[in-house]
């Protein structure tokens, strides 16, 4: 069956320090991933699409990576501050068919 | 642009009653996707439209979820009748054809 794991369901970590998030994938061949941000009572926002044949894409202090190989891609935020604690959700698109959404990794940068 | 309208923002029903949540989509966005939300499962694509057309809801979970979209501008999810394990936060999406998704602020539902 097919399947996107978000290897944490929380992660903490110190505020400067880099945190990376993990989406993998299981039988799925998808054209693009993308990555939102969820703050508690709203609804996710769009912050990183990278494509198949992309192997990195940055936006500010932002990076993510997409390993078609691994089945895999990483979320990284460098200088992390607490402002950054919100759940992250992974997201495959697969041809024309919707997103299809991890479960989330709930971060807090502790200051 | 105001976004993805949802309202109600919060709803409290008791089982068995029918429950109506509505949405309006950014405008020019012909594609619309009704999803829900729990802890236990995560976000869940329930139904979407392309250009008010319904053309995937085998995420609806049964017969009692129904959604329409009458024009460009409205849709409605209905559940009839509504039971505990209903609640949960349902969000409207909106977008072009194959971009990112702009996701309305969601529904708060609770059924006693």
């Amino acid at each position: 069956s097919q399947k996107i794991e978000q290897n944490s369901e929380a992660l903490n970590i110190q505020e400067g320090k880099t945190a990376t998030l993990t989406c993998n994938y299981t039988n799925y061949s998808p054209a693009y991933l993308q990555w939102y941000r969820q703050d508690p009572g709203r609804g996710p926002v769009f912050l990183l699409l990278i494509r198949e044949n992309e192997k990195e894409k940055r936006k500010e202090r932002l990076k993510v990576t997409f390993d078609t190989t691994l089945k895999q891609s990483l979320f990284h935020i460098t200088a992390s501050q607490p402002a950054d604690s919100a759940t992250y959700l992974c997201a495959l698109a697969l041809g024309n068919t919707p997103l299809v959404f991890g479960k989330g990794t709930r971060l807090s940068v502790i200051a | 642009d105001a976004g993805v309208i949802q309202s109600p923002r919060h709803e409290v029903t008791e089982m068995g009653q029918e429950v109506t949540l509505r949405c309006k989509p950014i405008s020019g966005h012909n594609s619309l996707f009704w999803y829900r939300q729990t802890m236990m499962r995560g976000l869940e694509l329930l139904i979407y439209f392309n250009n008010n057309v319904p053309i995937d809801d085998s995420g609806m979970p049964e017969d009692r979820f129904s959604a329409k979209m009458p024009n460009a501008s409205f849709s409605t999810l209905k559940i009839q009748p509504s039971e505990p394990r209903d609640s949960a936060v349902y969000f409207c999406a909106s977008n072009r054809v194959k971009e990112t998704q702009y996701f309305g602020p969601g529904t708060r539902l609770l059924v006693l």
